[in-house]
C-alpha cells in the first residue's frame, strides 16, 4: 500500500519559475526522501531529511518536514527544462536497518522553455 | 565508479513462465533493495537483502524470491508469472543502517504476454 501521497499529481510551469511539490502520509516515520525519476529510467536521490529535521536545502532544491501533519514539501527554484521528471516522496519507517521505502504515487512535472 | 546495473534490459515472457533478474550494487554498498513499478505509479517494495539473508519483506506472494551472493550482487526470481507481473522492476543499493540513501539501478522492463 502507498504510504505517501504527492500533490498535485501533474504541475505545468514555465522555465525560470519555481516548482512546489507536497507530499502527505500517514504513520510516524525516521525520515523522508524525495526522488526524481525521468521517463523510463532509474530514480535518482535528491534530499533525505530526517523526522528531527524541519528543513534541508540542497543546491536548488528545498525541502521542509511537518511531522505534526505528517506533511512534506518539494520547492524547486528556478526551473529549467531539464527538471521535467516525474518525482517522488518516500518514507522509511524502520529505525534501525533502514531502506524499506514506502513511495507516493508521484508528482509528473513538465517545465516548458 | 560504477552505480548499480540490472539485466537484462528488457524481457518478454508468456504466463507461466519464471524469470530471473539481477543486479550488481553500487561499489561498497551491502544492501540490496527490489521494488516494481507499474505503468504510472510509484515503486512498491518486494524485499530487501543483507548478508545473504531476507531482512524485510513487502506484501508480495512467495512466488517473489530472491538472493544475494557473498559479493554482494542479487537476484530476483519471480514464478509462475501472471500478466499482472508486468512492470519496471527496480534494484536499489545502500548501506545498512539508518537514513542511508538508496542509489538504483534503471531497471528491467517485464512485460508479460
Amino acid at each position: 500500500s502507498q504510504q505517501g501521497e504527492e500533490d498535485p499529481q501533474a504541475l505545468s510551469i514555465q522555465e525560470g519559475e519555481n516548482a512546489t511539490m507536497n507530499c502527505s502520509y500517514k504513520t510516524s516515520i525516521n525520515n523522508l526522501q524525495w526522488y526524481r525519476q525521468n521517463s523510463g529510467r532509474g530514480l535518482v536521490h535528491l534530499i533525505l531529511i530526517r523526522s528531527n529535521e524541519r528543513e534541508k536545502h540542497s543546491g536548488r532544491l528545498r525541502v521542509t518536514l511537518d511531522t505534526s501533519k505528517k506533511s512534506s514539501s518539494l520547492l524547486i527554484t528556478a526551473s529549467r527544462a531539464a527538471d521535467t521528471a516525474s518525482y517522488f516522496c518516500a518514507t522509511d519507517r524502520t529505525y534501525n536497518q533502514g531502506g524499506k521505502l514506502i513511495f507516493g504515487q508521484g508528482t509528473e512535472l513538465s517545465v516548458k522553455p | 565508479d560504477a552505480g548499480v546495473t540490472q539485466s537484462p534490459t528488457h524481457l518478454i515472457k508468456t504466463r507461466g513462465q519464471q524469470v530471473t533478474l539481477r543486479c550488481s550494487p553500487k561499489s561498497g554498498h551491502d544492501t540490496v533493495s527490489w521494488y516494481q513499478q507499474a505503468l504510472g505509479q510509484g515503486p512498491q517494495f518486494i524485499f530487501q537483502y543483507y548478508e545473504e539473508e531476507e531482512r524485510q519483506r513487502g506484501n508480495f506472494p512467495d512466488r517473489f524470491s530472491g538472493h544475494q551472493f557473498p559479493n554482494y550482487s542479487s537476484e530476483l526470481n519471480v514464478n509462475a508469472l501472471l500478466l499482472g507481473d508486468s512492470a519496471l522492476y527496480l534494484c536499489a543499493s545502500s548501506l545498512l543502517g539508518s537514513n542511508q540513501p538508496q542509489h538504483f539501478g534503471d531497471g528491467t522492463r517485464l512485460s508479460i504476454l
